[in-house]
Formats: structure tokens, sequence, C-alpha cells
């Protein structure tokens, strides 16, 4: 059964820091994985969808990268601002439908 | 820009209600999901369907039924409302198998 871990649950940095986010899963054999950004009591707003045969996708300040191999994905966030706080959620498909998601990373940025 | 509408926000229901959750896209996505958010325990999947009148049982799928008649909307029923079905749903839609999920903004429901 494949599971999803996201290391560490809670991030605070100061503005304008780069940082990274971890996501590592346990069966290798994914379809794709999807970095989303959750804002509290809203819907998910997806960031960034990664292909198996891809190694990595860039969208603006954000930068994901996948290893298939190790079970191992990271969101990289450049030049942080108070607005990317959020928690961050992935979450790996390994069949045609069904994504299992982490536990997401409750990001905060301090002016 | 895909859309996922979600019939309400907040919803409060008395225990043994008929509960229904309604989700509608407009991008004419063969796929539809609906999950639920808990606290420690992350979204899991309840039910989804790859096309009209079609339904797969996701993780988690008793005390919930689901209904597609038409393409773009997908309705989730909780049979007999309970008050371990609080939560947050969330309903997604995706093009085909595999593809990127789009979210609704979610129905914050509780049962008392």
């Amino acid at each position: 059964k494949q599971e999803v871990t996201q290391i560490p649950a809670a991030l605070s940095v100061p503005e304008g820091e780069n940082l990274v986010l971890n996501c590592s899963f346990t069966d290798s054999a994914i379809y794709n994985l999807q970095w989303f950004r959750q804002d509290p009591g809203k819907g998910l707003t997806s960031l960034l969808l990664i292909q198996s045969s891809q190694r990595e996708q860039t969208s603006g300040r954000l930068n994901a990268s996948l290893d298939k191999s190790s079970g191992r994905s990271t969101l990289y966030i450049a030049a942080s601002q108070p607005g990317d706080s959020a928690t961050y959620l992935c979450a790996v498909s390994g069949g045609a439908q069904k994504l299992v998601f982490g536990q997401g990373t409750r990001l905060t940025i301090n002016p | 820009d895909v859309k996922v509408t979600q019939s309400s926000r907040y919803l409060v229901k008395r225990t043994g209600e008929k509960v229904f959750l309604e989700c509608v896209q407009d991008m004419d996505h063969e796929n539809m999901f609906w999950y639920r958010q808990d606290p420690g325990l992350g979204l899991r999947l309840i039910y989804f369907s790859y096309d009209v009148k079609m339904k797969e049982k996701g993780d988690i799928p008793e005390g919930y039924s689901v209904s597609r008649e038409k393409k773009e909307r997908f309705s989730l029923i909780l049979e007999s409302a309970s008050t371990n079905q609080t939560s947050m749903y969330l309903c997604a839609s995706s093009p085909g198998g595999g593809d990127e999920q789009y979210f609704g903004p979610g129905t914050r429901l509780t049962v008392t």
C-alpha cells in the first residue's frame, strides 16, 4: 500500500528565503506526482504535476523535482513571500485514478 | 480555467438526515472524485467516477453513495448522516486517467 510522508509538518522562515519542502513515497511505481497548495478552510490549488517520466517541472518561483528510484520529490520555493504562507500537499498517483496524499507541510513566511 | 463548483460551502445537518453534496465541473472532464479531509488523517478518497453512471469505491466508501447521471455533475449522498461524517468534503475532476486533478472549494459539513 502506497504511503506518502511530508517532512517537516510545519516550517516558519523569514521573507525572502529560498526553501525546500520534502515528500517521500514508499512505492516507486507511480504514474505521476502532484503538488498542491491549500489555504485555511479552502480547497486545493494545483501547483505542479510531474509525470513519472519527468525529472522536474517549473512554474514561476516554484520548482518541483522527482526521483522515482529513491521515492522522493522536493518543492523548491525561491524568494519566499508572506503570500506563500499555506499548507503544501503532495500526492502520488499509482494507477489511472487514485491519488494518495501526504499530510502536508504548513508553511509560514514571516514579514 | 477549469472550474469545479460545490453546492454549499457550509452545511449543518442532524443525525439521521439524508444529505446530498453536489459537485459540477465545466470542462467536460471524464473523471470525478469525492474526498474527505480530516485533521491528522489527511485527504481520503471516498468514491470516484470515470464515466456517466460508472462509479468505483475509494478507500472509505462506507456510509456513502454517489450518483453521476450527467457528465458534469457528481453527487455524494449520505443516506443517514452520523456525527462521524462531520468533515470537509472536497470534489475534484480530471480529464482522464492519471491527469492533473482540479479541486472545488470544499463543503464543510457538520452533523449534530
